[in-house]
């Protein structure tokens, strides 16, 4: 079967630096996506990754493995406004999309 | 078992078609929505359903218009396919419209008009 794991729940405090991480197994790959997901609101995009490495966007990072399918979202220095659920979301085939059920992060003062 | 499926996977048609774009879902929920991904994979909200209320998007032509034949069921139909309708369209479910409910998401269905 194919299959996203990632945390349910995290919680991290302001200014500090979170990794929220995302395991897959799926019978193929083209890329991996990260989108940010305030609650009521559609899903923020902020990365796409199709080669291993580490690609940074300001204060997010999303890393890759395909080796080990495996990948992360780095978010450093924190923010209250960065609470909310984190989806990854795994593209096996060309348009043909799984989601993860998503890391709902807290973010305390 | 899949929690949210949506058929076709991939839809390919003719300008100035119609067509409809299924979506289920076997969790339960109340609420269910349709989005489109951009060429920037950036995700647009369409349509939010629940079976007290549609909420549209303002910026959504009028040619797509959701069915619901049932709380299990959101149906995306599209008038008068254009080509820039070209996308993939992501269904999503959750238990309620607002709070920190799970999104669940369909696998996508690529439409490409020619």
């Amino acid at each position: 079967g194919q299959n996203i794991d990632q945390p349910t729940e995290m919680t991290a405090t302001e200014g500090a630096i979170v990794q929220i991480n995302c395991t897959y197994q799926t019978s193929g790959f083209n890329g991996l996506f990260w989108y940010q997901q305030h609650a009521g609101e559609a899903p923020t995009f902020l990365s796409y990754n199709v080669l291993d490495g580490l690609e940074e966007k300001g204060r997010f990072s999303s890393f890759l493995s395909r080796s080990k399918g495996y990948s992360y979202l780095l978010l450093k220095e924190l923010q209250m406004k960065d609470s909310a659920s984190y989806l990854c979301a795994v593209e096996p085939f060309p348009y043909k999309y799984i989601f993860g059920t998503g890391t709902r992060l807290k973010v305390l003062a | 078992d899949t929690a949210v499926s949506q058929t076709p996977k991939y839809l390919v048609t003719q300008m100035g078609n119609d067509k409809s774009i299924k979506c289920e879902q076997n969790l339960g929920h109340d609420t269910m929505y349709w989005y489109k991904q951009d060429s920037k994979k950036f995700l647009k909200i369409m349509f939010s359903y629940n079976n007290k209320e549609l909420i549209i998007n303002e910026t959504v032509p009028n040619r797509f218009s959701p069915k619901s034949p049932d709380k299990a069921h959101l149906n995306l139909h599209i008038n008068s396919l254009e080509l820039g309708d070209s996308a993939v369209y992501f269904c999503a479910s959750s238990q309620e419209t607002s709070g920190e409910e799970t999104q669940y998401f369909g696998p996508g269905t690529r439409l490409l008009v020619l």
